[in-house]
């Protein structure tokens, strides 16, 4: 089990707005550390969706967003799109680790 | 144009080390800031940080398998290597290396991230 927890899928119908959470601890995301997200469409390489918590590389539609608060982030989109089902993970950085990175176990994102 | 890709071999027995090359471009990792990572992803399961390594040498591991992985760099040949010792079946997994990322206004993050990853190689641990 990681320590960044997500649910392990999420679903919605075309047009909605889906929220993807990553629940953290005061050792990860409750001690400033940012939060990426990364997009994994399937049998695909994961893309990076969001980083620096809210930051959308060029070329992310900005039907995605990421936030941040206490000790956990979210992933929203907005006017869900076939093209969105893929498999989600939120990524940061645990000091009791004595690691550099971690990432969430991801999330399955179901369109209707 | 960033690139990069992973190369080693599909199938390793039970005890044996793996080693993966990861070769790339459009990029130099002489560059101040520049870091490679390794990550992994067992079938149907989620992903997993193995390695990183930066310009300056400077190499992180998984708390959790630190005692079986070597990351290493060769700048000339824009490759990066990672070796895995003692292979088990539960380290049957796809490999990615990715590119640290570089935001062009705030520079490199202090939790990096991967913006770019190749297309990732399966290797399979059986006898």
């Amino acid at each position: 089990q990681s320590v960044l927890t997500q649910p392990p899928s999420v679903s919605g119908a075309p047009g909605q707005r889906v929220t993807i959470s990553c629940t953290g601890s005061s050792s990860n995301i409750g001690a400033g550390y940012d939060v990426h997200w990364y997009q994994q469409l399937p049998g695909t390489a994961p893309k990076l969706l969001i980083y620096g918590n809210s930051n959308r590389p060029s070329g992310v539609p900005d039907r995605f967003s990421g936030s941040k608060s206490g000790t956990s982030a979210s992933l929203a989109i907005t006017g869900l799109q076939a093209e969105d089902e893929a498999d989600y993970y939120c990524q940061s950085y645990d000091s009791s680790l004595s690691g550099h990175a971690v990432f969430g176990g991801g999330t399955q994102l179901t369109v209707l | 144009q960033i690139t990069l890709k992973e190369s080693g071999p599909t199938l390793v027995k039970p005890t044996q080390t793996l080693t993966l090359t990861c070769t790339f471009s459009g990029f130099s990792l002489s560059t101040s800031g520049v870091g490679v990572g390794w990550i992994r992803q067992p079938p149907g399961k989620a992903l997993e940080w193995l390695a990183l390594i930066y310009w300056d040498d400077d190499k992180r591991y998984s708390p959790s398998l630190k005692s079986r992985l070597t990351i290493t760099k060769d700048t000339s040949k824009n490759q990066v290597v990672l070796t895995m010792t003692n292979m088990d079946p539960v380290d049957t997994a796809t490999y990615y290396c990715a590119s640290r990322g570089y935001d062009i206004l705030t520079g490199y993050y202090r939790v990096p991230y991967f913006d770019y990853w190749g297309q990732g190689t399966l290797v399979t641990v059986s006898s």
